[in-house]
């Protein structure tokens, strides 16, 4: 079955640290892989795609597919940084109707 | 800019009563989604529609129904709320049909059932 497991609800940092969001998915094809992020009072967007590898307001993720993961990286946290983010799966049995699955969602509170 | 759109930000309905969840999109995409979002459950799916009549259950569908009449609108129906129905709705489109087309989020509608 497909899965999408974010371990953390909470992860605080300082100003400046580094972050590190977690992400584990179970899927047995090629995943397409994403995060979205939900800044407060805002609607929830796309932040980045791991088809795209790109960096996006600093964060970066990417696929290993031996451990099943697509962490998501900032070197240095920024206040406005602060916000809930989930990670989503979407693969081939999704049947190209570009459905997803999302993880439970780790909020990201970062300090000054 | 794609925008989505949901009739109310905030409701509040009564255990039993038949409740209308409206989202509309203006950008003539395909695929349209309803999501609720728990805390600690993230966002789980209900239904989805990729054509104008077609409707797919999601991961949830129990308790609900959907509605496409019209490409840009997507209906979410309570028959008969319940409190465990408590939660943020959000309404999703996207362009394609592939995997890897990003999705775009309304704003939600926060339904409490009393």
């Amino acid at each position: 079955a497909q899965r999408v497991t974010q371990p953390e609800k909470l992860l605080s940092v300082f100003k400046g640290a580094p972050v590190e969001l977690k992400c584990n998915y179970s899927y047995s094809g090629s995943p397409e892989l994403f995060w979205y992020v939900q800044y407060s009072r805002q609607r929830l967007q796309l932040l980045l795609r791991h088809i795209s590898r790109e960096s996006i307001k600093g964060f970066t993720a990417d696929l290993n597919k031996g451990e099943t993961s697509f962490h998501l990286k900032k070197p240095f946290a920024q206040e406005e940084d602060s916000a809930m983010y989930y990670c989503a799966l979407s693969g081939e049995g999704s049947g190209n109707t570009g459905k997803l699955i999302f993880g439970q969602g780790t909020t990201l509170q970062v300090k000054p | 800019d794609v925008k989505v759109t949901q009739s109310s930000r905030y409701l509040v309905k009564r255990t039993g009563e038949k409740v209308f969840l409206e989202c509309v999109q203006d950008m003539d995409h395909e695929n349209m989604f309803w999501y609720r979002q728990d805390p600690g459950l993230g966002l789980r799916l209900i239904y989805f529609s990729y054509d104008v009549k077609m409707k797919e259950k999601g991961d949830i569908p129990e308790g609900y129904s959907v509605s496409r009449e019209k490409k840009e609108r997507f209906s979410l129906i309570l028959e008969s709320a319940s409190t465990n129905q408590t939660s943020m709705y959000l309404c999703a489109s996207s362009a394609g049909l592939a995997g890897w087309y990003e999705q775009f989020f309304g704003p939600g509608t926060r339904l409490t059932v009393l």
